[in-house]
């Protein structure tokens, strides 16, 4: 069976330091890959997805980047995290050449200080 | 412009109460519905998907029912119990899209 792992589980980082969110699926291959964000209280944002390596859309112009530098990994980073980059960050896959819907992780809540 | 919109924005009732969500949708070409629970500080987890030929769809207590003509999908929960208090999700797919729509979300509270 498919599972998605997401880490870390919380993260707090000062403003101004640099960010670097894993995420990895296993048991399928060549999913497409998403990063979401969610501000307290709020709905979920699209950040990025993916649907294959090297193959990596932006939503939202912002202070973040995503890569994919194996096909079930998906990297979530920031060269200086900003106070406004708090939230709920969510990673989530899905079959290629379905729109079946999402499987998220678990989640990683970011606090910058 | 495909939007999903959500109602109530939040809900409060009793344990042992039954409650129904609405979720209407302007998605075009349809693809599927889905409703997603999340537990606050978790990542959400899918109850219930729906394609276009589907009116309903059930997962223990929890059902949703989907009018495809109307574009409105609605999630019933039977007996509530306090561990179904969290936010539920109602999100869209359009056919030959790799994104989805997500609603707002409605938080429930389900009180002893």
């Amino acid at each position: 069976s498919q599972t998605i792992h997401q880490w870390p589980a919380t993260l707090v980082q000062p403003v101004g330091s640099p960010l670097s969110l894993e995420c990895t699926v296993e048991g399928t291959s060549n999913p497409n890959l998403y990063w979401y964000r969610q501000a307290a209280g709020r709905g979920l944002q699209l950040l990025f997805y993916s649907i294959g390596i090297d193959q990596i859309s932006s939503e939202v112009p912002q202070n973040l980047s995503a890569s994919r530098p194996q096909d079930r990994q998906f990297i979530l980073s920031s060269k200086k995290l900003l106070l406004s980059d708090s939230g709920f960050y969510l990673c989530a896959w899905s079959a290629t050449g379905t729109n079946y819907g999402y499987t998220f992780g678990s989640g990683t809540r970011l606090t910058v200080v | 412009k495909n939007q999903v919109e959500q109602s109530p924005q939040s809900l409060i009732i009793l344990e042992g109460k039954n409650c129904t969500l609405q979720c209407n949708y302007t998605v075009s070409p349809f693809s599927n519905l889905r409703w997603y629970k999340q537990d606050t500080g978790r990542g959400p987890v899918s109850l219930t998907i729906m394609t276009f030929s589907e009116n309903t769809k059930s997962n223990g207590r929890y059902t949703a029912t989907l009018d495809a003509d109307t574009k409105q999908s609605s999630l019933h929960i039977t007996a509530s119990q306090l561990s179904d208090s969290a936010s539920y999700i109602c999100v869209v797919s359009a056919i030959g899209t790799y994104k989805y729509i997500f609603g707002t979300g409605t938080r429930l509270k389900v009180l002893a």
